[in-house]
């Protein structure tokens, strides 16, 4: 069983819209991190939440932990095209490994 | 270095050959891991450095895969005896202390097994 699960898998919207990714886990964390990856490069982070219900923004991103540490949401406001790749999440294991679901990939079309 | 380096950036080999990946983290920086990423797929643990300590080789897939650190420096990944299978972008990241809240990711050696 996947220790983090994301949804959608797979999201291609038009320019302008908006959207909500997910990441979700059975498991409570002290903080968890969403990384973007485009294609040929290595993933960047792009937060790290580490309260309860803490809300934080990236220009048109906006990143939700939910409030028992469980979840995340990932809110992205009149995507562009530069906003297409891959969006991870990780956390740090209990044997302290970084595990990253297997990501949503998200295609804006201009 | 400003950001974390790997080379080569593209591999192709013959099943059955020997590979040596290099990462080279940001200077200073104590930790270091290995991921594997399949064409579409995630990322997939592979081994983590934290200065002077043993390393967490758990997410090794087999005795033909291993890995070395000097200090808290230069990695290399070497894969003995290449299968198809092997083919996969290798990611290094580094950060500054263990446990911290982010990693620099390298842009990855691209492996295809031939």
């Amino acid at each position: 069983t996947q220790l983090l699960e994301q949804s959608p898998q797979f999201l291609s919207i038009q320019e302008g819209e908006n959207l909500t990714v997910y990441c979700n886990s059975s498991s409570v964390f002290s903080s968890l991190q969403w990384y973007r990856q485009e294609p040929g490069e290595g993933p960047v982070l792009l937060v790290t939440v580490v309260t309860g219900g803490e809300v934080k923004k990236l220009k048109r991103l906006t990143f939700q932990f939910g409030d028992a540490r469980k979840d995340s949401s990932l809110h992205i406001t009149a995507a562009q095209p530069g906003d297409t790749g891959l969006y991870l999440c990780a956390v740090q294991g209990r044997d302290d490994k970084i595990i990253f679901g297997k990501g949503t990939r998200l295609h804006i079309l201009p | 270095g400003a950001g974390v380096s790997q080379s080569p950036s593209n591999k192709v080999t013959e099943k059955g050959k020997d590979v040596e990946l290099r990462c080279d983290p940001i200077s200073g920086h104590t930790a270091l891991y290995w991921y594997r990423q399949r064409l579409g797929q995630g990322l997939e643990f592979l081994i983590y450095f934290q200065g002077n300590s043993a390393p967490d080789k758990s997410g090794l897939p087999s005795d033909r895969f291993s890995a070395e650190r000097t200090g808290e420096s230069v990695s290399t990944l070497t894969i003995q005896r290449t299968q198809q299978e092997d083919s996969a972008v290798y990611l290094c990241a580094s950060s500054l202390i263990f446990r911290s809240y982010g990693y620099t990711f390298g842009s990855g050696t691209r492996l295809t097994v031939v």
